[in-house]
């Protein structure tokens, strides 16, 4: 089955900064990978998404890159805020619909 | 519109006993997936919907649990026998299709702890 390991599991960064969480997948048949915000006691919200069959995906200061050779996908966030703080998970499904999340990784920014 | 759905939020049960917990997905959506939220762990995956059937419950753990979906819309998954590893945070999700790369919509869990 697939398995996704994500890291770091805990990152923390200056108001401002850059943050980067990356993510690798074993399954070459996973092509959808969608990254989702967790904040304390409430439900995963997605964030952004990328499919198999783009490189790259932005959305204002969040973007995704997935590189389908080396089975990696990276979420980059820009100019952080206070308020993005929170635990990121990714995933990956294949055409089943299955997801397979990452173990999560709490971001802290600093003001 | 409303969301997904999940009752009750929190469950406290004794070790051997019986549990149900219930999920309402987005209204029209056929497919429902079922994850288990383990403290500091991501979601894993236990058994999706495609209308009223089971398309994949390959993550159920054991023969403890089961979920049923009988008219294609409300959920319930079960666990028998109830233990104390079973503590965890489940986790309904909606999609409106199930078709492949399709967003899933969350509701906000049932944390289950066992005694």
């Amino acid at each position: 089955g697939e398995n996704v390991e994500q890291h770091p599991s805990t990152l923390s960064v200056q108001e401002g900064d850059s943050a980067v969480i990356k993510c690798t997948y074993s399954d070459s048949a996973s092509n959808y990978f969608p990254w989702y915000k967790q904040e304390l006691g409430k439900r995963p919200q997605l964030i952004i998404d990328i499919r198999s069959n783009v490189g790259e995906k932005k959305d204002q200061r969040i973007a995704v890159t997935l590189n389908k050779t080396a089975k990696h996908f990276s979420l980059h966030i820009t100019e952080t805020q206070p308020e993005d703080s929170a635990v990121y998970f990714c995933a990956a499904s294949n055409n089943a619909g299955k997801s397979t999340f990452g173990d999560g990784t709490t971001l802290t920014v600093k003001p | 519109g409303a969301g997904v759905s999940q009752t009750p939020s929190n469950k406290v049960t004794e070790k051997g006993k019986y549990v149900e917990l219930r999920c309402d997905p987005i209204s029209g959506h056929t497919a429902l997936y079922w994850y288990r939220q383990s403290l500091g762990q991501g979601p894993e995956f236990l058994i999706y919907f495609q209308g009223t059937g089971a398309a994949d419950d390959s993550g159920l753990p054991n023969d403890r649990f089961f979920a049923v979906r009988p008219e294609g819309s409300v959920s319930t998954l079960k666990i028998q026998r109830t233990e104390r590893g079973d503590s965890a945070v489940y986790l309904c999700a909606s999609s409106p299709s199930g078709t492949p790369q399709e967003t899933q919509y969350f509701g906000p869990g049932t944390r289950l702890l066992v005694l």
